[in-house]
């Protein structure tokens, strides 16, 4: 199974509401997940199943979609968010497949 | 608090052999389902290798298929990954990651709650 994020990077400002898609190759359901990358630090996990917050990350983050198509949406950006996104599809577990990624730049 | 060591890294030629190593802490490790993830210089992640919890079955992505070998030694709270015959194109961070069990306590979700910080391995001559 493809993933294919867009866009592959984006600049924007404190504040600012970004979103960030994910499209499957085949339909997976709810089966997406989504982390956040920073230089040097263990990845995290955001979202699981498409919409279901990990324990622990702030509520500016959600995820939205189903089958194909998915959405990564950073209500409000904060200056802790300029990272590198991916999403990952675990409908053909074990064999996980990532997207991308999105670099979140400050503009 | 869930803790994932990745050691093991560093410089190794072209078809020389590495092994690295996960210390897990902070949770039951024998119970959990385990993977190995990379990232090349410049790239975006891929998925490697899956164990589940009893080392009983095991997965591997095709590029490393036949030279990479994931174990895992559940009394000494420790995941593994054997690297031979390694290629330029095995340079990378190497991370190990926990999954996420599911509501009803099962594994094999393939959702990857915790991650190590990763450990260098550098092919080159």
């Amino acid at each position: 199974i493809q993933m294919t994020q867009s866009p592959s990077s984006l600049s924007a400002s404190i504040g600012d509401r970004v979103s960030i898609t994910c499209r499957a190759s085949q339909t997976i359901n709810n089966y997406l997940n989504w982390y956040q990358l920073k230089p040097g630090k263990a990845p995290k996990l955001l979202i699981y199943d498409a919409f279901s917050l990990q324990s622990g990350v702030p509520s500016r983050f959600s995820g939205s979609g189903s089958g194909t198509d998915f959405t990564l949406t950073i209500s409000s950006l904060q200056p802790d968010d300029f990272a590198t996104y991916y999403c990952q599809q675990s409908y053909s577990t074990p064999l996980l497949t990532f997207g991308g990624g999105t670099r979140v730049e400050i503009k | 608090q869930v803790q994932l060591v990745e050691s093991g890294g560093g410089l190794v030629k072209p078809g020389g052999s590495l092994k690295l190593s996960c210390a897990a802490s902070g949770f039951t490790f024998s119970d959990y389902y385990m993977s190995w993830i990379r990232q090349a210089p410049g790239k975006g992640l891929e998925w490697v290798a899956y164990i589940r919890n009893s080392g009983s079955n095991i997965y591997y992505a095709d590029s490393v298929k036949g030279r990479f070998t994931i174990s895992r030694d559940n009394a000494k709270n420790s995941l593994y990954l054997q690297m031979n015959s390694l290629r330029a194109e095995d340079t990378a961070v190497y991370y190990c990651a926990r999954e996420r069990e599911s509501t009803y306590g099962l594994m094999g979700t393939g959702t990857l709650a915790y991650w190590g910080q990763g450990t260098l391995v550098t092919v080159s001559s």
